[in-house]
């Protein structure tokens, strides 16, 4: 089965809210967290990234938190902007293994209303 | 910073063609990747490379894939003969970090060659 998921596939915020993109990871030994936005007809692009050994980690309108306890990963995006729209994957790295331990989600496509 | 460049953009052949995917990856990055993306199965890892070495190809879907980086500036993912099931986007993204631990660096990814295979 999948083992970075999100519980959305499709998340609708108004323009100026506040976004909140959830994954949840089965791996808790993962030490590595990547949050990635993917805009049509582009290749996925970074946004954040986030190591087992912290629990929050703050970007340019971006904070990425880190629950181990409940193996819950999430992307917050301040003052949503149209240029926000986009599809988001959040990818799990196991430890010990190479690029065949990253697993991508299967993304949650934001959506802004204006 | 050029970044991760693919080309070309779009790919439209006929099954049983040859066909071939190149990559110019960040200068610097010791580390390319190839991926494939589709709706039903999302991202999916191929092959990687450091250094030029191939060091996992066990996502090559079948002999009709290979892939090579004859040097650190350019590699190929060639598919022949190609497979109406082959169509998909197809993705190289290079990192100047990756390993066992948690230190790493992201995969930055190009904007992909959309392959359709009739």
């Amino acid at each position: 089965g999948e083992s970075v998921g999100l519980h959305l596939p499709t998340l609708s915020v108004q323009e100026g809210d506040n976004s909140i993109i959830n994954c949840a990871y089965s791996n808790s030994a993962s030490d590595y967290f990547i949050w990635y936005k993917q805009e049509s007809g582009k290749g996925p692009q970074f946004i954040i990234d986030i190591r087992s050994n912290m629990d929050k980690r703050q970007g340019q309108r971006v904070t990425v938190l880190l629950n181990k306890t409940v193996k819950h990963l999430s992307l917050q995006i301040a003052a949503t902007q149209p240029g926000d729209s986009a599809v988001y994957f959040c990818a799990e790295k196991r430890p010990g293994g190479g690029a065949d331990g990253l697993t991508f989600g299967k993304g949650t496509h934001l959506i802004i209303q204006p | 910073d050029a970044g991760v460049i693919q080309s070309p953009r779009h790919e439209v052949t006929e099954m049983g063609q040859e066909v071939t995917l190149r990559c110019k990856p960040i200068s610097g990055h010791d580390y390319l990747f190839w991926y494939r993306q589709t709706m039903m199965r999302g991202l999916e890892l191929l092959i990687y490379f450091n250094n030029n070495v191939p060091i996992d190809d066990s996502g090559m879907p079948e002999d009709r894939f290979s892939a090579k980086m004859p040097n650190a500036s350019f590699s190929t993912l060639k598919i022949q003969p190609s497979e109406p099931r082959d169509s998909a986007v197809y993705f190289c993204a290079s990192s100047p970090l990756w390993g066992q631990g948690p230190n790493n660096s992201p995969l930055h990814f190009g904007n992909g060659t959309r392959l359709t295979v009739t």
